[in-house]
This record gives structure tokens, C-alpha cells and sequence, in this order.
């Protein structure tokens, strides 16, 4: 199986911040990374598609980047509501793979 | 739009067959290209992802459940089910289906079915 190594997996942050999270994936996976949104008893929220589009309703300030075999999920000037837990998944190969997560938490 | 629901069984015993029903409106799993994929998250960890159906009948399974997964549908009540047999603890978790068609993957998810697994 593919694995999708996240990093970090909780980051305390700041509101305005920059905050950036990173998937790398153990193969070549393409674009086929989508990243997700996830808030507390709630189902998650697809952000981003095939590594870089903004998915339908999604705030401008969410980004998606590929560097090689990794990809980061950039939230540009952070808003409360953006405080949630993220989740990449490659679907390049069967079975698909989400990363570990990553939580973000106001400081 | 696309909508999707989860029901089951809330809680069941160790060893039982977990049934799952994923209820849905906005697309047909009869047209080319649509297809349900079933994903779990036990309380407090990530997600997993079980098993896809499509709407030629084909199912992808996660092989490191074995051969504990069925995943089926209805066609004519746009409904897709999974079946998961001998389930221990270990598969307590939030169940979700999740929407894919295309080109794009989970692009819209249930809210969730709590299943408890407790003897």
C-alpha cells in the first residue's frame, strides 16, 4: 500500500497565521491527492482536488502545491473557522490512503 | 446536489455481521462513472478506507480486512450497502459513505453512522 506520512500532526497556531501541511507520499501517487477538512463531530469536507483545485465553496486563502512526491495543503492568513483537523488521501492506486491527520489548535 | 446518509445498527456484539445501509439522492449509481466508497474512523484517529462500489458492479476491497467486507447496492432505491462479518472491537468507529464520480473522489460524505462494537 502507499503511505501518505503528514506532518505535523498538531500544529498550534495563531490567528492570521500562515499555516502550511505537508503529505509525503512512499510512491509516485501523480496529482491524485485530495485534502480534506474536518471539524469536531462532523464529516470531512473535501478542500482540495487532484493536489492543486479548489474544490466548490472553498475560501480563496486554501491552497494546494506539489513538490515531487510531496504535497501541502496552505492555509494563507488564518481564520477561526479554518481551526479544524486536515487530512490528504492519494487515489492514484487502490486501496486508497489517507495521511494521519494533522490537528490545528489556537494558541 | 448530491446528498448521502448512513444508517446501521448502532451497537452490536462481538463476532455479529455489521450491516450498513448508505442512503442517497443527486446522482444514480446506474450512470457511467459514479460510485460509492465506504470509510471508517475509529473515535480520536484518522480515516480508512474500506471498500468502493461502481456503477458497473465492480468493488475494491481494503485487503487488510480480508475477506470481511461486502459492499452491494440498490440500484433502483439509489441506496449502497456494506457488510462487514466477525467484527470485534477493534471496528468500533464512525462509518462513513462518501460520493465519487468521475474524476472527482469523495467529493461529498454522509454524516456518519456511530457503530459500537460491545458485548
Amino acid at each position: 500500500d502507499i503511505q501518505m506520512t503528514q506532518s505535523p500532526s498538531s500544529m498550534s497556531v495563531s490567528l492570521g497565521d500562515t499555516v502550511t501541511i505537508t503529505c509525503r507520499a512512499s510512491q509516485d501517487v501523480g496529482i491524485y491527492v485530495n485534502w480534506f477538512q474536518q471539524k469536531p463531530g462532523k464529516s470531512p469536507r473535501r478542500m482540495i482536488y487532484r493536489a492543486t483545485n479548489l474544490a466548490d465553496g472553498v475560501p480563496s486563502r486554501f491552497s494546494g502545491s506539489r513538490s515531487g512526491s510531496d504535497y501541502s495543503l496552505t492555509i494563507s492568513s488564518l481564520e477561526s473557522e479554518d481551526v479544524a483537523d486536515y487530512h490528504c488521501l492519494q487515489y492514484d492506486e487502490y486501496p486508497p490512503t489517507f495521511g494521519g491527520g494533522t490537528k490545528l489548535e489556537l494558541k | 446536489q448530491v446528498t448521502l446518509k448512513e444508517s446501521g445498527p448502532g451497537i452490536l456484539q462481538p463476532s455479529h455481521t455489521l450491516s450498513l445501509t448508505c442512503s442517497f439522492s443527486g446522482f444514480s449509481l446506474s450512470t457511467y462513472g459514479m460510485g460509492v466508497s465506504w470509510i471508517r474512523q475509529p473515535s480520536g484517529k484518522g480515516l480508512e478506507w474500506l471498500a468502493s462500489i461502481w456503477w458497473n458492479g465492480n468493488t475494491y476491497n481494503n485487503p487488510s480486512l480480508k475477506s470481511r467486507l461486502t459492499v452491494s447496492k440498490d440500484t433502483s432505491n439509489n441506496q449502497a450497502f456494506l457488510k462487514v462479518t466477525s467484527v470485534d472491537t477493534a471496528d468500533t468507529a464512525t462509518y462513513y459513505c462518501a460520493h465519487t464520480g468521475g474524476l472527482s473522489v469523495m467529493d461529498a460524505w454522509g454524516q456518519g453512522a456511530s457503530v459500537t462494537v460491545s458485548s
